[in-house]
């Protein structure tokens, strides 16, 4: 499969729920970040997975967890939503071999509306 | 916390005119330089990575060139069509490690 997809494409919850965000990554690709983009800034760094286990972590709350899986596609949850959730997820995947890496291949997003 | 910084924040050019805008980033603990296009309703697509003092590199009409000395990379277009409208980000990851850290990007409208 080429190219990564996310899913759903908008999403409205309330505040204190959970929400699962979902993404496919590319084919091969063995490892993936997420981002979250609030309006007006860039993406911020959420957190990255590789081979299945979690090697970075940007300047978020433990609310904000993942999983990856071995198919290739991998898991953004976040518990306890707050207002200022709500934002764009980007889910991102790329191939590192040896570790050296070209871009990131992103997938269009969700919209996460808190209200 | 890294500081990435683009300029100008937004710009309007003629169709056929050509444009370049800037990616200021820390030059200490330089890795690499991340170019990404993101137009309205579509993923951000990979344009280039550069690592090395004084890389060029060129898709197209668009080129980049990077100092990782004093900390900028510039990208150019030439001769802007409608289909360069898009947001352009710049992200340098953070030494050691594949985090990227994102300007809040260039938004290139082209006007036919």
């Amino acid at each position: 499969e080429t190219g990564v997809t996310q899913s759903p494409t908008h999403l409205i919850k309330t505040r204190g729920q959970q929400v699962t965000l979902r993404c496919s990554s590319q084919s091969g690709h063995n490892t993936v970040s997420w981002y979250q983009q609030a309006l007006g800034q860039g993406p911020q760094f959420i957190f990255q997975y590789y081979r299945e286990e979690e090697n970075g972590r940007g300047n978020f709350p433990p609310r904000f967890s993942g999983l990856q899986f071995p198919n290739y596609s991998s898991e953004l949850n976040v518990n306890a939503l707050e207002l200022d959730d709500s934002a764009l997820y980007l889910c991102a995947s790329r191939q590192v071999y040896r570790g050296k890496s070209d871009g990131y291949t992103f997938g269009s997003g969700t919209r996460l509306t808190v209200v | 916390i890294l500081n990435v910084e683009q300029s100008p924040q937004s710009l309007h050019v003629q169709e056929g005119d050509s444009t370049n805008f800037t990616c200021s980033f820390p030059s200490s603990n330089f890795y690499a330089l991340h170019w990404y296009r993101w137009e309205t309703a579509k993923s951000p697509e990979a344009l280039f990575v550069m690592t090395l003092n004084g890389d060029e590199k060129k898709k197209g009409r668009i080129s980049a060139t990077l100092n990782t000395k004093e900390g900028y990379s510039y990208l150019y277009i030439k001769g802007s069509q409608p289909e360069d409208s898009a947001t352009y980000l710049c992200a340098p990851p953070r030494a050691g490690s594949y985090q990227l850290t994102f300007g809040k990007g260039t938004k290139l409208s082209v006007i036919p």
